[in-house]
């Protein structure tokens, strides 16, 4: 069945350095792949995704990279603030089915 | 303004009760969720709704039962509730179809079942 794997569980970083979270997916036919940032006792809120038309996705200090022949997709934060620090999931789905299959989630401490 | 709202935010029952959560959204979206969060923060997918049809059904226990009466309303329904329904329930909601699309998330529902 549709799996996606997420590393690590838990990431702590000095603010100002760069976190990196992996996720693998066992569906090729994923197409799209959102993450999201969830604050503790809030819900979760997206901050990027990619489509598998595309290589790698940047937004600010946030970029994505999509990996199709390896199935795996990364997110890159750079330049870590504090109010970086929540639990990051990432998420495959594809349009077949419709299903958004999350990752474990990576709580990521960024210490000032 | 709220995008996606639900109701109530906490809930606390014993074992065995029924109990509904309500959801709406006013985004005009056409594609409705409910996500169940474990202790452990797992997200996964019980329901789903593309309007008002029943897209996504997980494996979940038939106690579990959504309603859609309108586009923009989700509730969910459950029954004799047991000490593992203890979760947080989240609605969201997505513009066309499902899993496409950016979700966007309610704020949740917290259920303990004592």
């Amino acid at each position: 069945g549709e799996n996606v794997e997420q590393h690590p569980s838990t990431l702590s970083v000095q603010e100002g350095d760069s976190a990196v979270i992996k996720c693998t997916y066992s569906d090729s036919a994923s197409n799209y792949f959102p993450w999201y940032k969830q604050e503790l006792g809030k819900r979760p809120q997206l901050i990027i995704d990619i489509r598998s038309n595309v290589g790698e996705k940047k937004d600010q200090r946030i970029a994505v990279t999509l990996n199709k022949t390896a199935k795996h997709f990364s997110l890159h934060i750079t330049e870590t603030q504090p109010e970086d620090s929540a639990v990051y999931f990432c998420a495959a789905s594809t349009s077949n089915t419709g299903k958004l299959i999350f990752g474990q989630g990576t709580t990521l401490q960024v210490k000032p | 303004d709220t995008a996606v709202s639900q109701t109530p935010k906490y809930l606390v029952t014993q074992m065995g009760n029924d109990k509904s959560i309500k959801c709406e959204q006013n985004l005009g979206h056409d594609t409705m969720y409910w996500y169940k969060q474990d202790s452990k923060k797992f997200l996964k997918i019980m329901f789903s709704y593309n309007n008002k049809e029943l897209i996504i059904n997980e494996t979940v226990p038939n106690r579990f039962s959504p309603k859609s009466p309108d586009k923009a309303h989700l509730n969910l329904h459950i029954n004799s509730l047991e000490l593992g329904d203890s979760a947080v329930y989240f609605c969201a909601s997505s513009y066309g179809s499902p899993g496409s699309y950016e979700q966007y998330f309610g704020p949740g529902t917290r259920l303990t079942v004592t």
